[in-house]
């Protein structure tokens, strides 16, 4: 079955350690997304990817950075630099870019980070 | 920056009945697309609707159903029929031009057996 997987579940690390989670689809979308979801907070976007080797920021992109060298492949790296940096992280993906149209987003299961 | 609003942070609904979620937003474009997701207490993201500006009819899908009032601009989600395992948290998320999907504060269901 097609879908985003998010690895791992739970992270745990210590505070000013740089921290890559993992995200994966392979139901050939085009673009894929990262936001991040605080207790009682909606999502807010940190960055997104209409396209291989492209990408952009979101509203939340300091303190964070990310790579498109694979379509199927959309890692999210959490720098020391960033301040709060727990919180729960959500990948998504589209099968089209934000500028053609509005196909949903489907999303992965998500990984919970905790710094301490 | 766009702004979804979800004023209900909690609401309780009997088993079988219908519950209304609201949400308004903020917009200067005349085209936009307006969604709801459900968030399940293990996290995922669910995917339940979706109602274009332009659309003419309201979008249903199934047990969902959406209140869309253009002038308003309010895009409210109708669960008929409640059960047990729509106890979740319910977004509300806005897109516009070229712009990623937009997600309001959410509102958390609790169904009552």
């Amino acid at each position: 079955d097609g879908g985003i997987t998010q690895s791992p579940k739970y992270l745990f690390r210590k505070e000013g350690q740089n921290v890559t989670l993992s995200c994966e689809q392979n139901l050939n979308h085009d673009a894929m997304y990262w936001y991040r979801q605080d207790p009682g907070q909606g999502l807010r976007l940190i960055y997104y990817s209409q396209i291989v080797n492209d990408f952009q920021k979101g509203d939340i992109a300091e303190g964070y950075s990310v790579s498109r060298e694979k379509k199927e492949s959309f890692p999210l790296t959490v720098t020391s630099a960033q301040k709060n940096p727990t919180a729960f992280y959500l990948c998504a993906s589209s099968i089209f870019p934000p500028g053609q149209g509005n196909s949903p987003l489907h999303f992965g299961n998500g990984t919970r980070l905790t710094v301490t | 920056a766009q702004k979804i609003t979800q004023t209900q942070p909690g609401m309780f609904v009997q088993e079988k009945e219908a519950v209304t979620l609201d949400c308004t937003y903020d917009t200067s474009d005349p085209s936009y697309g307006l969604f709801w997701y459900k968030q399940p207490s293990s996290g995922e993201m669910i995917f339940l609707i979706y109602q274009g500006s332009y659309d003419q009819q309201n979008a249903t899908e199934g047990r969902y159903s959406l209140n869309f009032q253009k002038a308003r601009k309010s895009a409210n989600l109708v669960i008929s029929a409640s059960q047990l395992g729509d106890s979740a948290m319910y977004f509300c998320a806005k897109k516009t031009g070229n712009t990623p999907l937009v997600f309001g504060k959410g509102t958390r269901l609790s169904v009552i057996a």
